[in-house]
């Protein structure tokens, strides 16, 4: 069965650098979104990506935010200048274009700025 | 309260039990849906539901959504061990690119 991969499971980073996390969404999808979880709490919506450009972003999704479909598979999270508090789980979802609103998540990556 | 709000926070039965989680949330929605994440794991998706509907089933699940009362609720039968695990509500507005609103989740723990 198909399925969202990301890469890596584990980014370690510190403070003040960049980090991108990488996903691969489902083939045949068209929508793909990015949520973060911090340690605890709940689900949050960061950003979701239609048609080559971001059709919703939350307030967490600042100038430090950005993301990419650099080619036909792949989609990523860029946060330029990482802080304490982006420490947290992050998740790629995606969704295909049909009348299905299932969104469909990958296993997340555990981001850790020290 | 926030959107898709589960209660309760946490829920212990033993393995054989029927576990019963709900949801609340406070705007219109266009479907609801649950999922599953064990600990420090990804969310797998259990169920959706629409707006339009009142109840799902799916194997062992039974979701039900009252829209009249902003009100979903997850209905494991026949638990076992395997089920412990967080499960979150998420709503989603109407809106082709409509984002998930997920609940604070409930620890379920099935003991054998």
């Amino acid at each position: 069965e198909p399925e969202v991969t990301q890469t890596p499971s584990h980014q370690v980073t510190q403070m003040g650098q960049e980090v991108i996390l990488r996903c691969v969404p489902i083939s045949n999808h068209l929508y793909f979104y990015w949520y973060r979880q911090i340690l605890g709490q709940k689900v949050e919506f960061l950003v979701s990506f239609y048609n080559n450009e971001i059709s919703e972003k939350s307030e967490i999704f600042d100038d430090q935010f950005s993301v990419e479909r650099p080619d036909g598979s792949n989609f990523t999270l860029k946060i330029r200048s990482t802080k304490l508090e982006d420490s947290a789980m992050y998740f790629c979802a995606s969704r295909d274009s049909s009348s299905t609103d299932t969104q469909y998540f990958g296993p997340g990556t555990r981001l850790t700025v020290l | 309260s926030q959107q898709g709000e589960e209660d309760p926070q946490a829920l212990s039965i033993q393995e054989g039990e029927n576990a019963t989680m709900n949801c609340s949330y406070k705007t219109s929605i266009n479907n609801l849906q649950w999922y599953r994440q064990n600990s420090g794991r990804g969310l797998v998706h259990l169920i959706l539901i629409r707006s339009n509907e009142r109840e799902k089933h799916s194997g062992r699940l039974r979701v039900t959504l009252d829209t009249s009362k902003k009100s979903s609720s997850l209905l494991i039968t026949a638990s076992r061990a395997a089920d412990t695990a967080s499960y979150f509500c998420a709503t989603a507005a109407t809106g082709a690119n409509s984002k998930l609103t997920f609940g604070k989740g409930i620890t379920l723990s099935v003991r054998p």
